[in-house]
Order: structure tokens, then sequence, then C-alpha cells
């Protein structure tokens, strides 16, 4: 079945301890993305990467990282959490930029 | 950078009727304006998008009309149904890669 996979799903930590969200897909989709869903502002985009090697900053990059090494993974890194980091977290792929194949989503909370 | 504006934030229907979702955008250069709808506890999924070139897309009881003068696009639910009830989300880019999201629409169908 053609997928996104998001690990873990749901995630309960404390603030500054590094933990790291991934993200696979099966569709062999150039296109990776990770956004963070909070209420009232809707899905703002953290990275996205258009290959493997190649990232970007989206519109909220900050406390965050990503690697592309292989092209079906796209982890989400956060080296010192912080309470407003609290959030909805969906990684997604696309084969060509266009329609975006959403993940189940990670729901973060950090203390 | 981009910045997209949604209307309204919640829509009560009565089933039957007919819905209707606003969004503006800011970035003429943007060509590209998909729809998604969330279900509760689901990532977003792609159900109609357009583009630049097209004024008007329709796919059975949902369509999408584009205005680029006016920087404006609006999607359209027909004889709505209670499984249309779910958050949508309009979005536009401009650039491969970076999708900005509007802030929500729940939509409510009433029978």
């Amino acid at each position: 079945e053609a997928q996104v996979t998001q690990n873990p799903r749901y995630l309960i930590t404390v603030t500054g301890k590094k933990l790291t969200v991934t993200c696979s897909q099966n569709m062999n989709h150039e296109y990776m993305s990770w956004y963070r869903q909070d209420p009232g502002l809707g899905l703002r985009q953290i990275y996205y990467s258009m290959n493997v090697e190649v990232t970007d900053k989206g519109d909220v990059p900050e406390g965050y990282k990503v690697s592309r090494k292989e092209k079906r993974n796209f982890p989400l890194i956060l080296e010192s959490p912080s309470p407003n980091q609290t959030s909805l977290y969906f990684c997604a792929s696309s084969l060509s930029g266009d329609e975006q194949f959403f993940g189940p989503g990670t729901r973060l909370t950090v203390l | 950078g981009e910045n997209v504006e949604q209307h309204p934030s919640t829509l009560s229907v009565q089933e039957g009727d007919s819905a209707v979702i606003k969004c503006t955008y800011s970035d003429s250069a943007s060509n590209y304006f998909p729809w998604y709808k969330q279900e509760l506890g689901k990532g977003p999924q792609l159900i109609i998008d357009i583009r630049s070139n097209v004024g008007e897309k329709k796919d059975q009881r949902i369509a999408v009309t584009l205005n680029k003068t006016a920087k404006h696009f609006s999607l359209h639910i027909t004889e709505t149904q209670p499984e249309d009830s779910a958050v949508y989300f309009c979005a536009a880019r401009r650039n491969w890669g970076k999708l900005q999201f509007g802030a929500g629409t729940q939509v409510v169908v009433t029978p």
C-alpha cells in the first residue's frame, strides 16, 4: 500500500531532550516536506526537500533540523525541544511537488 | 513571501445546501492552488486543485474558481452530505516546494 508513515504517533517529552520524528514514504517520491499544525494557524511548512541531499527552509524552520540521506526517509530533528514546539506534525511527500500525500501525524507535547 | 487568508473559519450548513469557502493570496506570481480536506485524526488529503491558467475546475460536487486579478479563489461544495464535515484548507504556491496554507475552515453539515 502506498503510504507515508511517521513515528512515533504520540510523544511527550521534556524541554531540552533531543528527539527525532521519522518519516518514510514508499512511493519513490522526490519531494518531501514537514509541517506543523496549530489551532487557528493552519499548516505551516518547516522544511522541505526536493531530492536526496537537497533541503530548504520553509516558513518556520527555527529549532528544527532535517536530513535527506535516502530518497524514502526524511527525519525531523529537534535538538533542544521547547514548549512552543508542542504541536501536531505532518510529513508529506509528492512526486511532482503538486499533490502532496500526508502521513497520519505526530502529536508532540514538550513539558 | 506568500500570505493566504481563508474565510470563514467555521461554516455550518444544512444537508443538501451548498458551502462556499474563500481564500485570498498576496503573491501575484503564485501559480498553483490546491484544496485539502482533513478528517478528524487524519492527515490532509487533496480534493481538487487549479492552476493559474484556468479559471474554473469541477469534479462532481466540488468546484474551484480562481480570479487572478483579484487574487482570490474559492471552493464550492454542492448538495452537501454529512461526510463532507471536515476541516478544509486552501493553499497557494509560487515556487516548487514552498506551499502556503490558509488557516482552515471547519465545515459542519447538519442532517
